[in-house]
């Protein structure tokens, strides 16, 4: 019983192509994440969202579109893929001020 | 801008061995500090959080914080190879929910 989950785990695709990653958590918690970690273990926050709500958009080209349906859910989509964009993307939630986040799996994307 | 700085490593300890992490960071706004393990190819797992300046031990962890020098370190004593992994610190300013992570330290225990 996956309290975060994020799929694909996986996706290798060609530079310019559309893809997204799907995040749900099971917790209760209000607050979803989504960071990237690169090749050198930098985890940096990309997006946060409280209550469906972006609350935190850091610098971010605007071809990655987040997407929260409800407080449960926080989708990832990035247009036209470039080679930098490869990379491990993990979805997080936290209960509400505290920094305890809960990661999910982690999807690596491979972009060709 | 605001950092969280780690010597990436490799940090190589034998078994049974005082393993010492450390880390800086420049926001004198952060209030708390958290301490996450991961291991290779998974997710990043928290370890130990600590807010006030001094030590705080849990089990074989314990955690120091040294706001006046913006410095945190993780000891972990009686190193285990099983404890070998990427060490992420991470701190949080009380004005929003985010935290801001180092490049993470890699330790290897060796047996």
């Amino acid at each position: 019983d996956t309290a975060v989950s994020q799929t694909p785990k996986y996706l290798v695709t060609q530079m310019g192509n559309d893809k997204s990653i799907k995040c749900e958590q099971n917790l209760g918690h209000d607050t979803m994440y989504w960071y990237k970690q690169d090749s050198k273990k930098f985890l940096k926050i990309m997006f946060s969202y409280n209550n469906k709500e972006l609350i935190i958009n850091e610098t971010v080209p605007n071809r990655f579109s987040p997407k929260s349906p409800d407080k449960a859910h926080l989708n990832l989509h990035i247009n036209s893929l470039e080679l930098g964009d490869s990379a491990v993307y993990f979805c997080a939630s936290n209960p509400a001020n505290t920094g305890e986040l809960f990661f999910g799996e982690g999807s690596r994307l491979t972009v060709l | 801008q605001k950092e969280v700085e780690q010597n990436s490593g490799p940090l190589s300890v034998p078994e049974g061995a005082i393993a010492s992490l450390n880390c800086t960071y420049s926001d004198r706004g952060s209030q708390s500090f958290f301490w996450y393990r991961q291991y290779s190819g998974k997710s990043p797992e928290l370890i130990m959080f600590i807010y006030s300046n001094g030590d705080k031990e849990d089990g074989r962890f314990t955690a120091q914080l040294n706001k006046a020098s913006q410095y945190v370190s993780l000891l972990i004593r009686d190193s285990q190879p099983s404890d070998s992994a990427t060490y992420l610190c991470a701190a949080r300013t009380n004005a929003g929910n985010m935290l801001t992570f180092g490049g993470g330290t890699r330790l290897m225990v060796k047996p």
